[in-house]
């Protein structure tokens, strides 16, 4: 149990386009989903964090505008990078957590490349 | 949230070896986690272990944790390689909405 998926796996984009990323908790829902970002060999960076049906907390140098997060289900959150640029290129992942969970089950990633 | 911190950074074992790694944090907890992430995939949970457990098993994997030196050690017995794989500790207060913070990782590589 506890399944999360992402898609794309990988997306490749020009610069200047939007790209969208879903997390999909398959057989629980997830009240609370994390986003993350990972740079080659470094560790994982939290984006935001969003609740079903509210807005969600971006974490301090995160920018709210390019990073559209939307988590408008109890099992499906979209990030949306806007008006990509190569400096975002990088590992996007997804985590959710039931509601009295405190475990994060992770999805397997999104690798994006801005060309 | 608090970020745990790993050692070593690397670990090299050849396959049936024990691994050991370690993580320190700072302030008092919930429980703290482990996590496991292969090369290019996104975390595996592995074990969850409270502030009032002192040990815990599961499978090859043994957890220890010690509130009053705020360390936890994850001790892998008999590796495999398939054990190789980047693993991250996640001390959890358990206030507010869960948020996890990751450090740099043990990055174990288990040598055929």
């Amino acid at each position: 149990g506890a399944v999360v998926s992402q898609h794309p796996s990988w997306v490749i984009c020009k610069s200047g386009t939007s790209v969208k990323i879903e997390c999909r908790s398959l057989d629980f829902q997830a009240t609370t989903m994390f986003w993350y970002r990972q740079f080659p060999k470094q560790s994982l960076m939290l984006m935001a964090t969003s609740n079903e049906g509210s807005k969600a907390t971006y974490e301090q140098g995160v920018e709210k505008d390019k990073f559209l997060i939307n988590h408008a289900s109890l099992t499906l959150s979209t990030l949306t990078v806007t008006s990509a640029h190569p400096e975002d290129s990088s590992f996007y992942i997804c985590s959710a957590r039931s509601g009295a969970g405190e475990t994060q089950y992770f999805g397997p990633g999104t690798r994006l490349l801005v060309l | 949230s608090q970020q745990g911190e790993e050692d070593p950074q690397a670990l090299s074992i050849q396959e049936g070896e024990n691994a050991t790694m370690n993580c320190s944090y700072k302030t008092s907890i919930n429980n703290l986690q482990w996590y496991r992430q292969n090369s290019g995939r996104g975390l595996v949970h592995l074990i969850l272990i409270r502030s009032n457990e002192r040990e815990k098993h599961s499978g090859r994997l043994r957890v220890t944790l010690d509130t009053s030196k705020k360390s936890s050690s994850l001790l892998i017995t008999a590796s495999r390689a398939a054990d190789t794989a980047s693993y991250f500790c996640a001390p959890n207060s358990g206030a507010g909405s869960y948020q996890l913070t990751f450090g740099k990782g043990t990055k174990l590589s288990v040598i055929p």
